[in-house]
């Protein structure tokens, strides 16, 4: 089973609007880590926002915030205000208890913004 | 800007070639990680150093190698170069906690695009 699932290759949204990206995980570990990160066409990784298993409120950063549930094991990342810079592909990752702080990542969103 | 550096950008190499490609991370980034990233897929772990020793490695041949050095570089080699090994590169660091050993986030580098045709 894939441990991090992201189902919307793509997505569209009108500049301003807000828009869902969804993340599913598969842990067993009760202690863990999810996080987002950006990648425009240049290819560096940005991170946006983490969220740690523990946490009891979502995580937000700005403009983005983390729908954290943990019973469903969801992770949707929101974007509030879309701006045509938010354009690139986004990655859901989660870091388990492993002993060592490695990243599983999603197969990512690419969102496209437009005016 | 995360800090974090890598060289070269792209890079092409031909089948059964080596190469060593390189990242620099910050001051206190004592945690070093590499990603293997394919065209239209999520990074895939490689291996991770913690102060120059591994700590832990992805499902990858021994061919793909690493080095890190006390000045907070590092280095991966591969050898034997392969058509499937044509991907972006990707260096992640991890800042010292405040016990010690690295905290959850990391940051990663540009990358380096390697070609192998």
């Amino acid at each position: 089973a894939q441990k991090i699932t992201q189902t919307q290759p793509g997505m569209f949204v009108q500049e301003k609007e807000a828009v869902t990206l969804d993340c599913t995980y598969d842990t067993s570990d009760p202690s863990y880590g999810l996080f987002w990160y950006k990648q425009p066409s240049s290819g560096e990784m940005i991170f946006l926002i983490y969220q740690g298993s523990y946490d009891q409120q979502n995580a937000t950063e700005g403009r983005y915030s983390l729908n954290f549930q943990k019973a469903r094991k969801s992770a949707n990342l929101v974007i509030s205000a879309s701006q045509l810079g938010d354009s690139a592909m986004y990655f859901c990752a989660m870091r388990e208890n492993s002993g060592y702080s490695t990243l599983t990542f999603g197969k990512g969103t690419m969102l496209l913004v437009s005016p | 800007e995360t800090g974090v550096t890598q060289s070269p950008t792209h890079l092409i190499k031909t089948r059964g070639q080596q190469v060593t490609l390189r990242c620099s991370s910050q001051s206190g980034h004592n945690t070093v990680s590499w990603y293997q990233q394919a065209l239209g897929q999520g990074p895939q772990f490689i291996f991770q150093y913690y102060r120059e020793e591994e700590n832990g490695r992805g499902n990858f041949p021994p061919r793909f190698s690493g080095l890190q050095f006390p000045n907070y570089s590092s280095e991966l080699n591969v050898n034997a170069l392969e058509l499937d090994d044509s991907a972006l590169y990707l260096c992640a660091s991890s800042p010292e906690g405040p016990a010690g050993g690295s905290t959850d986030t990391q940051y990663f580098g540009p990358g380096t695009r390697l070609t192998v045709l």
